[in-house]
């Protein structure tokens, strides 16, 4: 089963840009990688996907090396409304692993 | 509005009583999902669907049932509650067109098993 590790928590002060990193060094060579951001009271939501390089969409931006065992999860210029949970997604088949995620603050 | 709507959104029952969270969503997914939510364990899969009268079990299906047999529903049934079940729950689905990855939850269901 594919696993993920991620940073337990993160803190950031509002306008830097943050970087989460994800390793995952069983997934399959077919299969994206995919983040999710997680409010309080929320269930989970599609950020962002990609299988290789980068991909960039109006939220975040996406770097995936050659080897694939890892993957960063860029955020430009945080503001406090971007405090939240992000999970790095792996899967085994059609099996969903969400892992525990990363808990982001950002700091006025 | 696409959705996935889940009931109850709370839930308070005592240890051994019966009950079913029911699951809908309106975008004709194929891949519907049940996941618990606990402190320090992140969110764990309990089972999966991907279509009608498929199922599957995830990482912790114990103590849980699932059934799917229309497209839309995807109920999750607690046969005999035990207090280790107190948990968030949530539904969520996705399609093949879309990816199976870019899943939609709904808004999360807090069970508490006294």
């Amino acid at each position: 089963l594919a696993k993920t590790t991620q940073p337990i928590s993160m803190d950031s002060y509002e306008g830097q840009e943050v970087n989460i990193t994800c390793s995952h060094n069983n997934i399959a060579t077919n299969d994206y990688i995919t983040w999710y951001q997680q409010f309080p009271s929320q269930g989970p939501r599609f950020i962002i996907q990609g299988y290789k390089t980068k991909v960039t969409n109006e939220v975040a931006s996406l770097f995936i090396p050659a080897d694939r065992k890892s993957s960063t999860l860029s955020l430009p210029r945080v503001s406090l409304s971007d405090t939240a949970v992000y999970y790095c997604l792996a899967r085994t088949g059609n099996q969903f692993y969400f892992g525990t995620g990363t808990s982001l603050t950002v700091i006025p | 509005e696409a959705q996935v709507t889940q009931n109850p959104r709370y839930l308070i029952t005592v240890t051994g009583k019966k009950l079913t969270v029911t699951c809908s969503q309106n975008m004709n997914h194929e891949y519907m999902s049940w996941y618990r939510q606990d402190p320090g364990l992140g969110l764990r899969q309990i089972y999966y669907s991907m279509n009608v009268e498929v199922t599957d079990k995830g990482d912790v299906p114990e103590g849980y049932k699932v059934s799917r047999k229309e497209k839309r529903n995807f109920p999750l049934i607690l046969e005999s509650p035990s207090p280790n079940q107190t948990s968030l729950y949530f539904c969520a689905s996705s399609s093949r067109t879309s990816g199976w990855d870019e899943q939609f939850f709904g808004p999360g269901t807090r069970l508490t098993v006294l």
